[in-house]
């Protein structure tokens, strides 16, 4: 069962569009929401992260939404640049209950055209 | 400071051979985790340490599967009777504590069981 749903699986944005991605999940207990961009043979690299108690963070050109009720939150890029493309991962997990691993939804190729 | 390391880089072995994975994460970080990405895939978790010991080994696939962490730094996993289904990019993330979300992911060490 699949604890976390990303879409869409791909994405291709013009230069200076707006990229969004949409995230869901099914355990009421996650309380940890980052997002990670990962380059072709990298890492996954933190981008940004919430916690529940707020609906909006934004560090520069991205932004996340949190839906509490709705159980998404999402990933908005603005300004959508060349260097932007790569995958993209929303996450999530429980800093309360043992193991704080993080539940990876599948991905989001994101290519944005210049 | 240095971030996550992993050696080597890329792995190639043969159906049934014993393989040794390394992390050496970031100074200072109690936490380490283990995670194994599939091609087009999200990192699925694996094991995570806190100091030496693993508190939480429910991720590993099977019994072949094994990490150590003597010193509560360094980690190990150890691969035994490799099989082609094991290819993939293992990953390993390091975060100060346990209770700290932030997780820091090494590049990587991409294991093609020919």
């Amino acid at each position: 069962q699949q604890q976390v749903k990303q879409s869409p699986q791909s994405l291709i944005v013009q230069k200076g569009g707006i990229s969004i991605i949409n995230c869901a999940y099914e355990n009421t207990a996650f309380d940890y929401f980052p997002w990670y961009q990962q380059f072709p043979g990298k890492g996954p690299a933190l981008l940004i992260a919430i916690r529940p108690d707020v609906s909006e963070k934004k560090e520069g050109r991205f932004t996340i939404s949190f839906n509490k009720s709705a159980k998404q939150f999402s990933l908005h890029i603005m300004d959508s640049q060349p260097g932007d493309s790569a995958t993209y991962f929303c996450a999530a997990s429980s800093e309360y209950q043992a193991g704080t691993a993080l539940i990876f939804g599948k991905g989001t190729t994101l290519s944005v055209s210049s | 400071g240095a971030g996550v390391s992993q050696t080597p880089s890329n792995k190639v072995t043969e159906k049934g051979k014993y393989v040794e994975l390394r992390c050496d994460p970031i100074s200072g970080h109690t936490a380490l985790y283990w995670y194994r990405q599939s091609l087009g895939q999200g990192p699925e978790f694996l094991i995570y340490f806190q100091g030496t010991g693993a508190a939480d080994d429910s991720g590993l696939p099977n019994d072949r599967f094994f990490a150590v962490r003597p010193e509560g730094s360094v980690s190990t996993l150890k691969i035994q009777r490799t099989e082609r289904g094991d290819s993939a990019v293992y990953l390993c993330a390091s975060s100060l504590a346990v209770s700290s979300s932030e997780q820091f992911f090494g590049p990587g060490t991409r294991l093609t069981v020919l």
